[in-house]
């Protein structure tokens, strides 16, 4: 079935570092990919997506590129907020309706 | 902008008992979704509904559990007797076209806290 791995974390970086976060999947066919953020208290807010190979989605200075040929959208960001501090999810949507989520990535950004 | 909005923010029950989370989609969507995230966990598919029926659930999603659009704007969930287990933030989420390629739209969740 379909599947999304992502590094673990916690991740802690500096402000205004460069900040990667894996996120390798599995899947027949050519899923959609999406990168979800979850805020201290709140819900998942979708952040970016790719709907097919070689698209790059983009939000907030957030990027992720569809890369088939390396099944991976990995998320980047070329200087992170302290307010970027959250957890971030890499996810699926293949066949039909369901959203399959990677494990999540908690990110702390230091002042 | 429109937003998917969920009641209530917290809800405590007794093992054993009945729950009903609410939500309220994104008015012109079609599709309606639940998920759930135990505390550390993932964040699991639990059902998507469109046109007045499931189309698609996942091996939680077992008889204790429901759905109901009950009119033109609420969509629900009912646990008929709660589990200790199923102490977790619930997700509700909408999306507006078919099953291809669109983007799902999360509400802000329910803790539901089973003692």
């Amino acid at each position: 079935g379909n599947s999304v791995t992502q590094m673990e974390g916690p991740v802690t970086l500096s402000e205004e570092a460069f900040l990667t976060i894996n996120c390798t999947y599995t899947a027949t066919g050519y899923p959609s990919l999406f990168w979800y953020v979850q805020y201290p208290g709140e819900g998942l807010q979708l952040l970016l997506k790719a709907t097919k190979a070689d698209d790059k989605g983009s939000n907030k200075g957030f990027e992720a590129t569809y890369r088939k040929e390396t099944t991976s959208f990995h998320l980047e960001k070329g200087s992170v907020q302290v307010s970027d501090s959250a957890v971030y999810f890499c996810a699926l949507k293949g066949k039909g309706n369901k959203l399959v989520f990677g494990a999540g990535t908690i990110l702390r950004v230091k002042s | 902008e429109p937003e998917v909005t969920q009641t209530p923010s917290h809800q405590v029950t007794q093992m054993g008992q009945e729950v009903i989370l609410r939500c309220v989609p994104i008015s012109n969507h079609l599709y309606f979704y639940w998920y759930r995230q135990i505390l550390g966990q993932k964040v699991e598919f639990l059902v998507s509904f469109y046109n007045n029926e499931i189309s698609e659930k996942s091996e939680i999603f077992d008889d204790q559990f429901s759905v109901e659009r009950p009119d033109g704007s609420n969509f629900t969930l009912k646990i008929r007797s709660t589990k200790l287990e199923d102490s977790a933030m619930y997700f509700c989420a909408s999306s507006g076209q078919g099953p291809w390629g669109d983007t799902q739209y999360f509400g802000p969740g329910t803790r539901l806290t089973v003692l």
